[in-house]
């Protein structure tokens, strides 16, 4: 069956740069969420879209920003780096069922992004 | 932790016993899901056990809710090795207006020797 793609899978990058992590959820499901992962860290929520719209919004600062596109992939953009974004970073699709057994979230393998 | 805390932190046992891991949580809550994530890697979903349900099954997993203490425990049964690795409860914070976003525990790290 497939899966939640994730690229890139590893990323380095240095402090003050940008970069763009992107997530391509399982055919139909509607709802993307992002998650940030600090290392030793339970996941913490930054950012979801349903239907193309922000539907919530987390700890995710300003420097980041995302969006989901048409055909329901999503990305997400992180500027002006901090050594403190080292972290991974999760993507998992559902499709919305409004607190229904339908929300079950899958995960993809997640970007492992490293800031030097 | 946005969410609560998850006992025991660490977890080691052999191979066959039974491992038991808890969660507690702070808001309300429509469901709450169990996830298994091997060092590193991507989350794997378990089960998801809704508010209205005190008790859920899946294979060797016995999950249990109770909503009046705002806790869930997680039931290994038979552990084999493989069964190796963090294991976190996540909750969907029982809004209205329920976006489907997770509140994630710290996890248990729960190490199975052979």
């Amino acid at each position: 069956a497939a899966g939640v793609i994730q690229s890139p899978r590893h990323l380095i990058k240095e402090k003050r740069e940008t970069a763009t992590l992107k997530c391509y959820p399982i055919p139909r499901h509607d709802t993307v969420y992002w998650y940030q992962q600090g290392p030793g860290q339970d996941p913490q929520f930054l950012i979801s879209f349903y239907e193309k719209m922000q539907s919530d919004k987390g700890s995710i600062p300003d420097r980041f920003s995302a969006q989901q596109f048409s055909d329901y992939h999503s990305e997400l953009n992180m500027s002006s780096l901090e050594l403190g974004d080292s972290a991974l970073y999760f993507c998992a699709s559902s499709l919305f069922g409004g607190g229904s057994s339908t929300d079950t979230q899958y995960f993809g393998p997640g970007t492992r992004l490293t800031v030097l | 932790s946005q969410q609560g805390e998850e006992d025991p932190q660490a977890l080691s046992i052999q191979e066959g016993e039974n491992a038991t891991m808890n969660c507690s949580y702070k808001t309300s809550i429509n469901n709450l899901q169990w996830y298994r994530q091997n060092s590193g890697r991507g989350l794997v979903h378990l089960i998801l056990i809704r508010s209205n349900e005190r008790e859920k099954h899946s294979g060797r997993l016995r999950v249990t809710l109770d909503t009046s203490k705002k806790s869930s425990s997680l039931l290994i049964t038979a552990s084999r090795a493989a069964d190796t690795a963090s294991y976190f409860c996540a909750t969907d914070g029982g809004t209205r207006s329920n976006t489907g976003k997770l509140i994630f525990g710290q996890g248990t790290t729960l190490q199975v020797k052979p």
